[in-house]
């Protein structure tokens, strides 16, 4: 149990366009999903926080409006990179904890976006 | 400021040995610690989780210890695998559910 699934894997877009990364709990109910990016040979980077039917919580330097995070479902977050560019490359990895007082974070694969 | 460190040199060992991992943080008090492995291109998995109150915790093969006076915490694989190969992150709550990441040690077990 406890599989978090990330669509799509790969992604390869033109700068100024937008892009929409989707991460789905698909056994289990994600009280709490948590957005990463993570840069090669580098920790991962919590870029925000999101409740399901609430605002997601940014963290500091991270752009909101850059970076749209809707929680829809307790089952599905999407990030959306508004007007991406080459810097916006990176792997970004979603994950969720289940029930309240869980701690462990249960991980998407992974999306790698390039920005051309 | 916190910190958290892991050597960032990777770790070659030879197959059937223990593999030993520290992690070591500063400016943090920590209620839990996790380990996870994450695999090139790929997500981290969850491994351990050991609160402060606990000394030792094991999983099969896994051992983790927590030592909130030195601010360290050890990560053991004994009887090491090829299989066991990847990097391995050392994570800290860092207030409610936020979970801060150290940017992990590579081990290689060589057959």
């Amino acid at each position: 149990g406890a599989v978090v699934s990330q669509h799509p894997s790969w992604v390869i877009c033109k700068s100024g366009t937008s892009v929409k990364i989707e991460c789905r709990s698909l056994d289990f109910q994600a009280t709490t999903m948590f957005w990463y990016r993570q840069f090669p040979k580098q920790s991962l980077m919590l870029m925000a926080t999101s409740n399901e039917g609430s605002k997601a919580t940014y963290e500091q330097g991270v752009e909101k409006d850059k970076f749209l995070i809707n929680h829809a479902s307790l089952t599905l977050s999407t990030l959306t990179v508004t007007s991406a560019h080459p810097e916006d490359s990176s792997f970004y990895i979603c994950s969720a904890t289940r029930g309240s007082g869980a701690y462990e974070q249960y991980f998407g694969p992974g999306t790698r976006l390039t920005v051309t | 400021s916190q910190k958290i460190e892991q050597n960032s040199e990777a770790l070659n060992i030879q197959e059937g040995k223990t593999a030993t991992l520290t992690c070591n943080y500063t400016n943090y008090s920590p209620a839990y610690l996790q380990w996870y492995r994450q695999d090139p291109g790929r997500g981290p998995v969850f491994l351990l989780l050991i609160r402060e109150n606990e000394k030792e915790k094991r999983k099969e093969r896994l051992k983790v210890t927590f030592d909130t006076t030195l601010k360290q915490s050890l990560f053991h694989i004994t009887a090491s695998q090829p299989a066991d190969s990847a990097t391995y992150l050392c994570a800290l709550e860092n207030g409610g559910f936020k979970t801060i990441f150290g940017a992990g040690t590579r081990l290689f077990v060589k057959a």
